[in-house]
């Protein structure tokens, strides 16, 4: 069965980085896109970025253009999300979806990773 | 990119139908048919309840049901049961640069 299993949680300081993995099973990792996401406290969720494992290749949301970087090992079949520059705002449960391109059809999702960031 | 408009709360009671909206613009909702509905409960990841409008993945109940009219979409749920109270947010393919937004969210009671 599909399974995506994420890292544990973070505590990071303002202006530090932080990277999240995402490791797959249960399918051809490269067959599918990975999109990320996060959602703070009481708040929607909001869509960051994709990564084609296949190709490497990956689209980000122009509000973290600059500060996102995203990765993947495929020998693993794990994705990784890195954003820099933290501040309390970043502060958030982050996910990964595997996702089909531009379908918007996130089926299988990861348990979430809380990232705090506070001084 | 604004975030799609949907109601903070629907409510109904036991084996009642409610239906959310999800309204955005000819950018978004009414010029792709690719709009997503998810489900979460508290504490949980969110779940793909509905895809490309009306589709529903293998396992969600068919008491769930989507649609579109121009610019608005909305989720039906039918034979309300308790297990389906959570929040529900709907996610569009959008024509800007950034290329999917989300909805505002809706708390769905079942009183």
């Amino acid at each position: 069965q599909v399974q995506v299993v994420q890292s544990g949680a973070e505590v990071k300081k303002p202006g530090a980085s932080v990277k999240v993995s995402c490791r797959a099973s249960g399918y051809t990792f490269t067959s599918y896109d990975i999109n990320w996401l996060r959602q703070a406290t009481g708040q929607g969720l909001e869509w960051m970025g994709w990564m084609n494992p296949n190709s490497g290749n990956t689209g980000y949301a122009q509000k973290f253009q600059g500060r996102v970087t995203m990765t993947r090992n495929t020998s693993i079949s794990t994705a990784y999300i890195e954003l820099s520059s933290l501040t309390s705002e970043d502060t958030a449960v982050y996910y990964c979806a595997r996702g089909q391109g531009a379908t918007n059809r996130n089926d299988h999702w990861g348990q979430g990773t809380l990232v705090t960031v506070s001084s | 990119q604004s975030a799609l408009t949907q109601p903070a709360s629907v409510s109904g009671s036991p084996g009642q139908s409610i239906t959310i909206s999800c309204t955005g613009t000819s950018s978004d909702v009414g010029g792709y048919n690719y709009v997503s509905w998810y489900q979460q409960h508290p504490g949980k990841a969110p779940k793909l309840m509905i895809y490309e409008v009306s589709n529903r993945p293998s396992g969600v109940p068919d008491r769930f049901s989507g649609s579109k009219s121009g610019n608005t979409a909305s989720l039906t749920i039918s034979g309300l049961q308790a297990e389906d109270e959570a929040d529900y947010y709907c996610s569009s393919y959008t024509s800007s640069s950034t290329p999917f937004v989300f909805g505002t969210g809706t708390k769905v009671t079942v009183l």
